[in-house]
This record gives structure tokens, C-alpha cells and sequence, in this order.
């Protein structure tokens, strides 16, 4: 099973938008709603953002949103934060019932 | 709250096998979720090893099954990890979490602080 595609680094000033993508295939992404980011800062463990594609956990805060289009989820921040500086991981059930990780994207916040 | 601690040798030979065990506190680990293993090489992503529920029920990544074996004790409120054959790639900060039950494998909402085990003579 091939990793999810995710672009190595974006990067936004504060206040800004930006989104990473997650690019599976029709056998993951494309088939399940079972897809997850996680946030992780140096030496910390992940924490979960979004689960389910869309949904949130319990004190994330709203400036997070998940969605997908066909092959690719997408992670969006709103009103980018210095705090937010981290590299986020997606991940997606796959049709041979196991799950498969993206390569993970290094957010900077300039 | 439910917290995970991971515990075990930060140093293992190789082909040697590997044993860690993650002790659940602030919570029973006989509720409806499954409780797995994530893990980190140094300066990679993340890879799942596997998880498994409070009744024993397993699930393994195809990749590492041969080598794998999750275990639970619900008296302890424990469950382990035994990874065989041991080479240096498996080197990594190993991470216990708390699993949604839908897929057993994708929705890890809580996780023990990782430790790190280095594969070496």
C-alpha cells in the first residue's frame, strides 16, 4: 500500500489561509470517509484535528476544517497562529482493511 | 482524564525482540474502543503497527504481522507490544493510543508521550 501524497512544506504569514492536501487513490481516500489529520510539534505526540474527514474533536479549535474531493482530503487552517507552526500527518482507511499515512507536510509560519 | 504511558528497553539488540507495554490510568481499558501501536523512525512519519481490543481481537499492518503480536490484560489494564527479529529499521519512537472503534486503526484521539527504542549491538 502506497503512501498518501502530501507537499513536504507550505508555508503563511499570520492571519492567513492555507491548505495541504492528501492525495490517495480510489482505494482509500476515494472510497472511505475514514480520514484523519493529525498536528505534531517537535518531540510531541500527535494530536488529532479532524477525524471522519470533516469532523472535529471536542477543543480543537474551529480555524481547523477538514474535506475531500474525489482521491485528495484537504486540511484547511483559518487565521494562521504562530502556535500553529507543526507538521500535520493524514491518514485514511484503505479497501485491504488496513490504513495507510500520508508523508507528513511541515507547516512554517513566517 | 484517560492518559497512556508507554514503558519498556530503550535499547535492543538486533534480532533480538522487542517488548513494550502501555499502562492505561484514569480509565478502564474495557470500553468500547481498541488501544494500538504507532510508530515514528527518526525524522519520518508515522506508521501504524497494529491494535487490538479488550476481548483480544486483533488487527495487524500486513507489513509487520509476521513479526507482531498485541496482547491485552484487562486485570492490569494493560496491553503490549512484542515485535521479533529486530533490525536497526526498526528503530523508532513507539507511540501507544487509544483507537476509535470503527476502523480500529485510523482515529487515534489519545496517545501515550511516545518512547524512543534504538536497535543496536
Amino acid at each position: 500500500q502506497s503512501a498518501l501524497t502530501q507537499p513536504a512544506s507550505v508555508s503563511g504569514s499570520p492571519g492567513q489561509s492555507i491548505t495541504i492536501s492528501c492525495t490517495g487513490t480510489s482505494n482509500d481516500i476515494g472510497r472511505y470517509n475514514f480520514v484523519s489529520w493529525y498536528q505534531q510539534h517537535p518531540g510531541k505526540a500527535p494530536k488529532l484535528m479532524i477525524k471522519d474527514v470533516t469532523n472535529r474533536p471536542s477543543g480543537v479549535s474551529n480555524r481547523f476544517s477538514g474535506s475531500k474531493s474525489g482521491n485528495t482530503a484537504s486540511l484547511t487552517i483559518s487565521g494562521l497562529q504562530a502556535e500553529d507552526e507543526a507538521d500535520y500527518y493524514c491518514n485514511s482507511y484503505t479497501s485491504t482493511f488496513t490504513v495507510v499515512f500520508g508523508g507528513g507536510t511541515k507547516l512554517t509560519v513566517l | 482524564q484517560l492518559q497512556l504511558q508507554e514503558s519498556g528497553p530503550g535499547l535492543v539488540k538486533p534480532s533480538e525482540t522487542l517488548s513494550l507495554t502501555c499502562t492505561v490510568s484514569g480509565g478502564s481499558i474495557r470500553s468500547n474502543y481498541y488501544w494500538g501501536w504507532i510508530r515514528q523512525p527518526p525524522g519520518k512519519g508515522l506508521e501504524y503497527i497494529g491494535s487490538v481490543y479488550y476481548s483480544g481481537s486483533t488487527y495487524y499492518n500486513p507489513s509487520l504481522k509476521r513479526r507482531v503480536t498485541i496482547l491485552v490484560d484487562t486485570s492490569k489494564n494493560q496491553f503490549s507490544l512484542r515485535l521479533s527479529s529486530v533490525t536497526a529499521a526498526d528503530t523508532a519512537v513507539y507511540y501507544c493510543a487509544r483507537l476509535d472503534v470503527d476502523t480500529a486503526m485510523v482515529t487515534s484521539d489519545i496517545w501515550g508521550q511516545g518512547t524512543l527504542v534504538t536497535v543496536s549491538p
